[in-house]
């Protein structure tokens, strides 16, 4: 069964601080994975797009880097600030004849000022 | 450009009532997929469609349907409303035909209640 599970489940950090979000899928055989942001009773925002063939992709203050053959993504977060305060979710497509994705289980980020 | 349109934001209905929601994708993505979540069961797949055809449905019962028109807007209908179908419906979009290679854009999603 494909399965995604993102620890830890919540964090609680002080502003400033450098911190990481893992990720960890049970089929290795991923088409690709994207990191996501959802605010409270809001959609989702995307963050990051990696394809299966790449290692890392940065944005900002973001980088999210993948390792398939061990099942893994990180996410990491410079200089964290409180807007950063959000629940972040991973989500991987297996592609096939289909669009689908499989989300983790989130991982709720507060930031303290 | 515009994004994943979801209307309406909010709802609220009865048990035994049905209920439909709407999601216009992006311009130009013929892929929308649904997506339910809850507190207790995160984020799930509902059911996909492209170009007005259902590929792939998730597992959840035959009163969830959808349907998609030859604009790519797509409907998704419950009937016969739970308590527990109470949860963020949320539609995402993808320029792909498959595998999503250039990601997913999703709407702000309706929140639907059940009373």
């Amino acid at each position: 069964k494909q399965e995604v599970t993102q620890i830890p489940a919540a964090l609680s950090v002080p502003e400033g601080e450098n911190l990481v979000l893992n990720c960890s899928f049970t089929d290795s055989a991923i088409y690709n994975l994207q990191w996501f942001r959802q605010d409270p009773g809001k959609g989702l925002t995307s963050l990051l797009l990696i394809q299966s063939s790449q290692r890392e992709q940065t944005s900002g203050r973001l980088n999210a880097s993948l390792d398939k053959s061990s099942g893994r993504s990180t996410l990491y977060i410079a200089a964290s600030q409180p807007g950063d305060s959000a629940t972040y979710l991973c989500a991987v497509s297996y592609g096939g004849a289909t669009n689908k994705l499989i989300f983790g289980t989130g991982t709720l980020l507060a930031v303290q000022p | 450009k515009a994004g994943v349109t979801q209307t309406p934001r909010y709802l609220i209905k009865t048990r035994g009532q049905q209920v439909t929601l709407s999601c216009s994708p992006i311009s130009g993505h013929r892929s929308v997929s649904w997506y339910q979540q809850t507190p207790g069961q995160g984020l799930q797949f509902l059911f996909e469609y492209f170009s007005e055809t259902q590929r792939n449905k998730g597992n959840f019962p035959g009163r969830f349907s959808g349907r998609q028109f030859s604009n790519s807007r797509s409907e998704m209908n419950v009937s016969t409303l739970e308590l527990g179908d109470s949860a963020l419906y949320l539609c995402a979009s993808t320029l792909d035909t498959t595998g999503g290679k250039s990601g997913y854009t999703f709407g702000s999603g309706t929140r639907l209640t059940v009373v």
